[in-house]
């Protein structure tokens, strides 16, 4: 019963580093989302996926691409590394027939980049 | 891009006080939420509104959705130390497809015993 896993937790890149930031659900959501949280600034999507092989642009796309290869997973990569994405960075998914439309997130990614 | 005007940033309140807080749009939304996230955690979802005026209550939280379908409110009586959190509100658009959300900027609380 693990609901939406991140990894990993917390990460420290250079600037021009690249990496992968993991995301697993186990409740079979169709709809998967990347959020990135900047202080006073709430939560801004990033890429979202509504299905395998789909996905498609949120509000703050650039410098990040995803992918959606398993229904269960949603990677999201940064190929050159930047100081304005250092952030904490949300998963979520939800069911598409889900009526409360409430997602379920993971416990977030801390990223800096120096 | 749509935003949501959440207010107060943030409150300093002591235990057993009740809490207000409101989220403003310039925008028509059909969904009003409200989130909570506990420090090093994810968002937890706290109340869903669905239809202009609806009240609705969860414990010592009450929320509702604004007749012009451009705002909401959160309350919490009663406050207690585990109340301490970000609170969140996030709306749908009618426009909106896919589930997207678009959430405020967050209410810091801290409850002091």
């Amino acid at each position: 019963n693990a609901g939406v896993t991140q990894t990993p937790k917390f990460r420290v890149l250079k600037t021009g580093q690249s990496m992968t930031l993991l995301c697993a659900q186990d409740m079979n959501h169709e709809y998967m989302y990347w959020y990135r949280q900047d202080p006073g600034m709430g939560l801004r999507l990033i890429h979202y996926s509504v299905g395998e092989g789909t996905t498609a642009k949120g509000e703050v796309p650039d410098g990040y691409n995803v992918s959606r290869l398993k229904k269960q997973n949603f990677l999201l990569g940064l190929e050159s590394a930047a100081p304005s994405q250092t952030s904490v960075y949300f998963c979520a998914s939800r069911r598409l027939t889900e009526i409360n439309y409430g997602y379920t997130f993971g416990s977030g990614t801390r990223l800096t980049v120096v | 891009g749509q935003q949501l005007n959440q207010s107060p940033q943030s409150m300093f309140i002591q235990e057993g006080e009740d809490v207000s807080m409101n989220c403003t749009s310039s925008s028509i939304f059909n969904t009003w939420l409200w989130y909570k996230q506990d420090p090093g955690e994810g968002p937890v979802l706290l109340i869903a509104l669905y239809k202009a005026g609806e009240l609705t209550s969860n414990g010592r939280l009450t929320a509702q959705f604004g007749i012009t379908r451009k705002d909401s409110f959160l309350n919490i009586s009663a406050s207690i130390p585990s109340d301490v959190g970000i609170y969140f509100c996030a709306g749908q658009l009618e426009s909106t497809s896919y589930g997207k959300l678009t959430f405020g900027q967050g209410t810091i609380l801290t409850v002091h015993p």
